[in-house]
């Protein structure tokens, strides 16, 4: 069985501050990681994503997020926030063997930009 | 390429009433996928077709049923509406719904069951 735990329902940053959001994962096989962001009436867009190889993965709009194998996290993290990030942000998690369709998500942690 | 397309964008019911959404997935995706997001439960996963066909289900009543088209395209249709249907539904869409692979979200329905 997998779960996914989003530390912080609402995270406020300042503009231009790090932007560290958390998440801790459950997985009883090697899992696949997943960061979406959803933007006010609109669906979910994929941030980034990681399979297998390199931890430490890059995905769009600056942000960046590290899988931890001891630590059991998949945080994700940008140098410098944009009053564009602010949304709603998911990590989910998916066994190897499993369709993409069969996601777990987290509950969300609301993002805000503070000028 | 066009994204992830979902009609009505809003729609509001009574209870009892049935209601069927529409999704247009990316061309030349095989895979369409509906899920649930409510502020209580947030995203659930409703279920998968992949060339006509449903090949995994969530755990969601009888009430809540699909089907895909030639085309590609889904439906999904809830029958009996209750009040706890209100959410918005999203449609995603993939090339094959393999292991890691993307999925293309669409903007979504709100339905609203008064």
């Amino acid at each position: 069985a997998q779960s996914v735990t989003q530390l912080g329902s609402h995270v406020s940053v300042s503009e231009g501050a790090l932007v560290l959001l958390r998440c801790n994962y459950s997985s009883s096989v090697p899992p696949y990681l997943f960061w979406y962001v959803q933007y006010p009436n609109q669906g979910l867009q994929l941030l980034l994503k990681y399979t297998t190889g390199a931890t430490l993965v890059k995905g769009i709009n600056g942000f960046e997020a590290e899988f931890k194998k001891s630590e059991t996290s998949f945080h994700l993290t940008k140098p410098s926030a944009h009053m564009s990030d602010a949304a709603e942000y998911f990590c989910a998690v998916t066994a190897p063997d499993s369709s993409a369709s069969k996601i777990i998500f987290g509950s969300g942690t609301r993002l805000s930009i503070r000028p | 390429k066009a994204g992830v397309t979902q009609t009505p964008r809003y729609l509001i019911k009574t209870r009892g009433q049935q209601v069927t959404l529409s999704c247009s997935p990316i061309s030349g995706h095989r895979s369409v996928s509906w899920y649930q997001q409510t502020p209580g439960q947030g995203l659930q996963f409703l279920f998968e077709y992949f060339s006509e066909t449903q090949r995994n289900k969530g755990n969601f009543p009888g009430r809540f049923s699909g089907r895909q088209f030639s085309n590609s395209r889904s439906e999904m249709n809830v029958s009996t509406l209750e009040l706890g249907d209100s959410a918005l539904y999203l449609c995603a869409s993939s090339l094959a719904n393999g292991p890691g692979d993307e999925q293309f979200f669409g903007p979504g329905t709100r339905l609203t069951v008064l």
